[in-house]
Formats: structure tokens, C-alpha cells, sequence
């Protein structure tokens, strides 16, 4: 069945340091992939999204390239603030447009000053 | 927008009680999903609606829990009777038909639950 693996955390940085969450995926089809964030006491956010293979989501600040080839959709950040500091879930929906989503377990990070 | 709108926010019970979450979509918004959140288990997808109608429930823990969606904006997660192993936080999340973000689901802020 589908599923999406992510690293585990927490990710500790300091402030302006860069970020990868690594995140890779099993599924059929072509599935579309999705990063979420969760600040603290609120639900889940999304932070960007890809469509179909070598698209690249992209938003503040937050890119993250789907690689069919490597079954992998990983987050990266060049330099992060402490404002980031949450959970970061990678996420798929197969191709069947239903709008499920299978998430991965989901990385704390937490950024210094 | 008010966004998707979940109730209570908080709710602590004794075993055995029953658990009444609600939900309000997006309006306009015609599919409907019910997820849990623990840390053993992470999200895990309970049950979801297209146009009120439930399509896929396998998700549901076991028949203790059940879920409505008597209209389109409305939609209740039921736990009777609750156990301990029930707390959780539950959130609701909704998706717009034909929204050009395919497959995007807008979360509610969730409800936490503790059984006691």
C-alpha cells in the first residue's frame, strides 16, 4: 500500500543554519505530495505542494522537488528563522483524486536563536 | 472564510461517556474527512464524506466510533462509550470540488481529547 517515510526528529537549528526534512514515498500511480505544518495548538497548514514529477513547490522560503526517480519529496530551507519552529508532515494522495492523504510521522523542528 | 470550525476545542471525560466532536466544512466545500492524532500513531484517516455521503470508513477504530454528516455544513464524530486509549486530538478537514489545489485539504484546529 501507499506510504510516506520521513526522518526523524526533532531537527534542532540555530537561527539562519538551512534545513532538510528528508521525506520518501511508496505508492502507484502518480501520486501528488504535499508538506504540512503544524505551529503549536493549531491544526495542520499547508506549506506546499507538487503535482506530478521534477515539479518544485515553493513558498515562504520552503522548496521541495518531487523526484520520481528517487521516490523522494524532501523540504528544504537556506536559512531558518525562529518563527519556523513546528511539525513538519509529508504527505501523499494517490492518483484516484479522492483527496485522501497519507501522511509520514511527522518532524518536530526547533530553531534557536 | 471562518475556515473549517471544530468543537469543542477541549473535552476531558471519564471512560465510558459518550464523546459528541463536531464540524463545521468550508462552505462550499463537498467532501469531508475525520482524522486522529496521537504520537504512537501519528494522522490516521478515520472516515471521509463526498456530499455528505460517507465513502470510506475503514479507517473507523472500531464500532464504538461513528460519524454523520446529516448536511453539507455539518458533521459529527461520535465515541460511545469512551475508553482511555480514545484520547486523542481529532481534527476535521475539508476539500473544495474542481479547487484548482487538487487534493488540498483545509484542517480544522482540532479537538483534544482525554478520557480519563
Amino acid at each position: 500500500g501507499n506510504s510516506v517515510t520521513q526522518m526523524e526528529g526533532p531537527v534542532t537549528l540555530s537561527e539562519e543554519a538551512f534545513l532538510t526534512i528528508n521525506c520518501t514515498y511508496t505508492a502507484t500511480g502518480y501520486p501528488s505530495l504535499f508538506w504540512y505544518v503544524q505551529y503549536p495548538g493549531e491544526g495542520l497548514q499547508l506549506l506546499l505542494k507538487a503535482t506530478k514529477a521534477d515539479d518544485k513547490g515553493s513558498n515562504k522560503g520552503f522548496e521541495a522537488t518531487y523526484r520520481k526517480e528517487t521516490t523522494s519529496f524532501h523540504l528544504e530551507k537556506g536559512s531558518v528563522q525562529v518563527s519556523d519552529s513546528a511539525v513538519y508532515f509529508c504527505a501523499l494522495s494517490d492518483s484516484s483524486n479522492t483527496g485522501k492523504l497519507i501522511f509520514g510521522q511527522g518532524t518536530t523542528l526547533q530553531v534557536k536563536p | 472564510d471562518a475556515g473549517v470550525i471544530q468543537s469543542p476545542r477541549h473535552e476531558v471525560t471519564e471512560m465510558g461517556q459518550e464523546v459528541t466532536l463536531r464540524c463545521k466544512p468550508i462552505s462550499g466545500h463537498n467532501s469531508l474527512f475525520w482524522y486522529r492524532q496521537t504520537m504512537m500513531r501519528g494522522l490516521e484517516l478515520l472516515i471521509y464524506f463526498n456530499n455528505n455521503v460517507p465513502i470510506d470508513d475503514s479507517g473507523m477504530p472500531e464500532d464504538r466510533f461513528s460519524a454523520k454528516m446529516p448536511n453539507a455544513s455539518f458533521s459529527t464524530l461520535k465515541i460511545q462509550p469512551s475508553e482511555p486509549r480514545d484520547s486523542a486530538v481529532y481534527f476535521c478537514a475539508s476539500r473544495g470540488q474542481g479547487y484548482s489545489g487538487a487534493n488540498v485539504l483545509t484542517f480544522g484546529a482540532g479537538s483534544r481529547l482525554t478520557v480519563l
